[in-house]
C-alpha cells in the first residue's frame, strides 16, 4: 500500500496562476484533510471532508477551493496564487470519528512558492 | 487559532539521554495525540490518550495527560540520532468539526551522537 500519495512534491507559480494538488489515499479512509505548514506556525486546517462529495471549511480557507468526487481523492485548488500562499502543504486521511478521535495519516508535503 | 503549545520550542541532548517534551492546552479536549515529523517529511502518529487516561505508554515512549492543568508531555527514553525529529502535540475536542485535530506549534528535537 503506497497509503497517502502527493502530487506535485514541488511546485513555483507567479502570482494570479492557478494549480491544483492532487492528494491520493488507498486505506479507504472517509475522512482526507488539507493543511499548510509555514515556519513556526505549525500545520493549520484548510479544507476537510468527511466522505465523497463534501467537503467543509476549516482553520483557514480563504484562497482555496476544493472537491472530493472519488473516496481516494482530495484536490486542492488555487485560483489565483499569491505570496501569502506560499508554504507546504500536507494532505491526511482517517477513518471516522468524532472529535479528531483517530490517528491521521500524512502524505510527503508539497512546498509551493509563489513568486 | 493554535490550542496546543509545546515547550521547548528546541531541545537538544546527547544520544542516551532522556528526552521531555511539554504540551499545553487552552480548552477541554477528547483526547490528545503526538506526531513525528522528519525534516522533509510528513508527519507520522506516535500515540494517542484519551481524556480518561493519566498515561500510556509505547515502546520508549511515555506519554503523561494532565486535565487539570490542561498539559501532557512526552519522554522518550534512551533516546537516539534518529529520534532527531519536531514533534507536535495535537487536540481532538468535541467543540471542533468533526474530525479535526488542532497541531501546535512543534518541538524541534535534535540528538546528538
Amino acid at each position: 500500500n503506497a497509503g497517502v500519495t502527493q502530487t506535485p512534491k514541488f511546485r513555483v507559480l507567479k502570482t494570479g496562476q492557478s494549480m491544483t494538488l492532487l492528494c491520493a489515499q488507498d486505506m479507504n479512509h472517509e475522512y482526507m484533510y488539507w493543511y499548510r505548514q509555514d515556519p513556526g506556525m505549525g500545520l493549520r486546517l484548510i479544507h476537510y471532508s468527511v466522505g465523497e462529495g463534501t467537503t467543509a471549511k476549516g482553520e483557514v480557507p480563504d484562497g482555496y477551493n476544493v472537491s472530493r468526487l472519488k473516496k481516494q481523492n482530495f484536490l486542492l485548488g488555487l485560483e489565483s496564487a499569491a505570496p501569502s500562499q506560499t508554504s507546504v502543504y500536507f494532505c491526511a486521511s482517517s477513518v471516522p470519528g468524532l472529535a479528531g478521535y483517530n490517528e491521521q495519516f500524512f502524505g510527503p508535503g508539497t512546498r509551493l512558492t509563489v513568486l | 487559532s493554535q490550542q496546543g503549545e509545546e515547550d521547548p520550542q528546541a531541545l537538544s541532548i546527547q544520544e542516551g539521554e532522556n528526552a521531555t517534551m511539554n504540551c499545553s492546552y487552552k480548552t477541554s479536549i477528547n483526547n490528545l495525540q503526538w506526531y513525528r515529523q522528519n525534516s522533509g517529511r510528513g508527519l507520522v502518529h506516535l500515540i494517542l490518550i484519551r481524556s480518561n487516561e493519566r498515561e500510556k505508554h509505547s515502546g520508549r515512549l511515555r506519554v503523561t495527560l494532565d486535565t487539570s492543568k490542561k498539559s501532557s508531555s512526552l519522554l522518550i527514553t534512551a533516546s537516539r540520532a534518529a529520534d532527531t525529529a519536531s514533534y507536535f502535540c495535537a487536540t481532538g475536542s468535541y467543540g471542533g468539526s468533526q474530525g479535526n485535530l488542532i497541531f501546535g506549534k512543534g518541538t524541534k528535537l535534535s540528538v546528538k551522537p
